[in-house]
């Protein structure tokens, strides 16, 4: 069975803080991951995604990648109330070409 | 940038009746998926397609059928509707390889 697992939060950080979302995944042949944000009532919207090991960075957004460990985190720097949203984490399978998706993480910025 | 159109924002249909949800690209991407995505549940594929008139069953085809004439439309059928056929209903599309874009979401309520 493919997974691909969250926390499902709430997740509750204070404003100008740093948050962190973490993601596993079990299958190890994965090569790229996506992270969507989901405002309440709205669809997903691609935010980041990483395909090598390490850090990718985007404006406040960092997308980090261990495939020894089977983990992708998101870090969202200087958070503002407006990144309060359920973040997804999508695991791409090469053996069947199709996204795995976590539940979500949700993310509540307190001002 | 890539635009992902569902025909309607909400739609309240009656128990029996045959429910059309529509879906337009205009990127000419290969591949379109449907979701539906409950509280608590997360996103369940129900059906994609890969090719005009190629059809795969995703996870939850069940009371679901799927229509795929021209590249840039895919259509998503109920043809018996039910009241647990209730929830918000995603359509999406890429290219071979990821990322998914998805549209506004449908969200249909059967009473």
């Amino acid at each position: 069975q493919k997974e691909v697992e969250q926390n499902s939060g709430p997740l509750s950080v204070p404003e100008g803080a740093i948050a962190s979302l973490n993601c596993t995944y079990s299958d190890r042949g994965s090569q790229s991951f996506f992270w969507y944000r989901q405002y309440s009532g709205k669809s997903p919207e691609l935010i980041m995604f990483i395909y090598s090991n390490g850090d990718k960075e985007d404006g406040r957004f960092t997308a980090q990648l261990n495939k020894a460990s089977q983990y992708v985190s998101l870090l969202i720097r200087d958070s503002q109330p407006s990144d309060s949203a359920t973040y997804l984490c999508a695991v791409f399978m090469d053996s069947n070409y199709q996204l795995i998706w976590g539940a979500g993480t949700k993310l509540i910025i307190k001002p | 940038d890539v635009k992902v159109t569902q025909s309607s924002r909400y739609l309240v249909k009656r128990t029996g009746e045959k429910v059309f949800l529509e879906c337009v690209q205009d990127m000419d991407h290969e591949n379109m998926f449907w979701y539906r995505q409950d509280p608590g549940l997360g996103l369940r594929l129900i059906y994609f397609s890969y090719d005009v008139k190629m059809k795969e069953k995703g996870d939850i085809p069940e009371g679901y059928s799927v229509s795929r004439e021209k590249k840039e439309r895919f259509s998503l059928i109920l043809e018996s509707a039910s009241t647990n056929q209730t929830s918000m209903y995603l359509c999406a599309s890429r290219r071979d390889n990821p990322p998914l874009h998805f549209g506004n979401g449908t969200r249909l309520t059967v009473t």
